[in-house]
């Protein structure tokens, strides 16, 4: 059965520190590893990243995959009160039967205070 | 685009009764999604559709649940009879896949169920 952990469950800072989020997976037949930011609503797609030490980045959000090593980490750097949500990592799989699914993390909860 | 659209946005029923939750996919999309999200079961995959065809439908969590895709534009999630129970934020969700490459899945706003 897929599998996608992230770490730490939550997360409290101030304004202005970086912070860094994981995310490991065990997933057969390996595709993508998506990010998405849930507020008070539904979650909203950050990223996407198929291949291995090419970062991904917007404004100061960045993210990097090691499949070698099998995780993810998502930096938000100069952090915002508005950075403040559930941040969801997801792993699709590859092959024809998978049709786009995605195995979700329990996900990360980022408080940043003033 | 409008993006994903759900229907209604807010549900509040009591224990017995039959509940249908509505969605239509971002235009061009042909996998649809739907996912329940609890405080302690977080996001969970229920059902998902490509091209109007249900592929697996095993998170669906017994017979009160169904789905369906009549058409590219419309699918429905139903639950008969309600428990309180099925109280949870239901998300529709849709993405484009071309052969062995998917692209990402946009959510809808949610349908928040309350069953009393």
């Amino acid at each position: 059965e897929d599998k996608v952990v992230q770490s730490p469950l939550s997360l409290v800072v101030h304004e202005g520190d970086t912070v860094t989020l994981n995310c490991s997976y065990e997933v057969t037949n390996f595709r993508s590893l998506l990010w998405y930011k849930q507020e008070k609503k539904a979650p909203t797609f950050l990223f996407m990243l198929t291949s291995s030490g090419i970062e991904k980045k917007s404004g100061r959000l960045s993210s990097i995959l090691d499949k070698k090593e099998l995780f993810s980490i998502l930096n938000i750097t100069a952090t915002q009160t508005g950075d403040s949500a559930v941040y969801l990592c997801a792993v699709g799989n590859a092959g024809g039967t998978s049709y786009g699914k995605l195995t979700f993390g329990q996900g990360t909860i980022l408080t940043v205070h003033p | 685009d409008a993006g994903v659209i759900q229907s209604p946005r807010h549900e509040v029923t009591e224990m017995g009764q039959e509940v249908t939750l509505r969605c239509k996919p971002i235009s061009g999309h042909n996998s649809l999604f739907w996912y329940r999200q609890t405080m302690m079961r977080g996001l969970e995959l229920l059902i998902y559709f490509n091209n109007n065809v249900p592929i697996d439908d095993s998170g669906m969590p017994e017979d009160r649940f169904s789905a369906k895709m009549p058409n590219a534009s419309f699918s429905t999630l139903k639950i008969q009879p309600s428990e309180p129970r099925d109280s949870a934020v239901y998300f529709c969700a849709s993405s484009l896949v071309a052969g062995f490459w998917s692209y990402e899945q946009y959510f809808g706003p949610g349908t928040r169920l309350t069953v009393t």
